[in-house]
């Protein structure tokens, strides 16, 4: 399978902890974005990295949220002092560097669940 | 102002009918669109973009109005695997920038 891959697919946590999310993007993808999707919503933007570079941080929902892609592969979402009201999906989506149109390709997101 | 705005439905509709959905965007400097569609807890996939000058593939046909900023999508001869959320997407005006989605319509086929 070449698409994009996310793990854990599920994650059920307690309030307080910290929790990290790992993204694959489609390997020659430059572009990987996150997105948080809750019940009866559309996904929401997060954050997007081209190769290594963070280029939007501004919509992470609070401080306890952050996200790296150190090697401008694979990128890692944690969310800090889990809360109840994180409780979503959480989405990677990849695109092509030159792509003029930026249609995006999603993993199939990890549920998290935070009691 | 919602940035997308959608009926959410749920359009329940019968087998073979045709269907149409659209959506309105606030942001006038949106540059990109398109449809995806999302099944019952999985992720989005993307179905198409939509052109200026409209587009069809298959029995699926999308149009651009953006003096109006709306979208549109168009289902012929649906079929019960049509059943899904479909969600309206536009980009900023940065090109590269996240997706900006609607909250979706649900739309039901019937046998």
């Amino acid at each position: 399978d070449t698409g994009v891959s996310q793990n854990p697919r599920h994650k059920i946590t307690k309030r307080g902890q910290n929790v990290t999310f790992r993204c694959d993007p489609i390997s020659e993808h430059n572009r990987l974005y996150w997105y948080r999707q809750t019940l009866g919503q559309g996904p929401e933007f997060l954050t997007y990295f081209q190769n290594e570079a963070q280029l939007e941080k501004s919509r992470l929902l609070s401080d306890r949220f952050s996200a790296e892609r150190p090697k401008g592969s694979f990128s890692t979402l944690e969310i800090q002092r889990t809360e109840q009201g994180d409780s979503a999906m959480y989405l990677c989506a990849s695109s092509p560097l030159g792509g003029v149109r930026n249609e995006q390709f999603f993993g199939p997101g990890t549920r998290l669940t935070v009691l | 102002r919602k940035e997308v705005e959608q009926d959410p439905g749920p359009f329940n509709v019968p087998e073979g009918a045709t269907v149409a959905f659209n959506c309105t965007y606030s942001n006038s400097a949106s540059q990109s669109f398109f449809w995806y569609r999302q099944d019952c807890r999985k992720e989005p996939k993307l179905l198409m973009s939509v052109y200026s000058s409209g587009n069809e593939d298959g029995r699926f046909t999308a149009q651009l109005n953006r003096a109006s900023q709306y979208i549109s999508l168009l289902i012929r001869d649906s079929k019960l695997s049509d059943s899904a959320t479909y969600l309206c997407v536009v980009t900023g005006g940065g090109g590269a920038d996240g997706l900006t989605f609607g909250k979706g319509t649900h739309l039901i086929i019937q046998p």
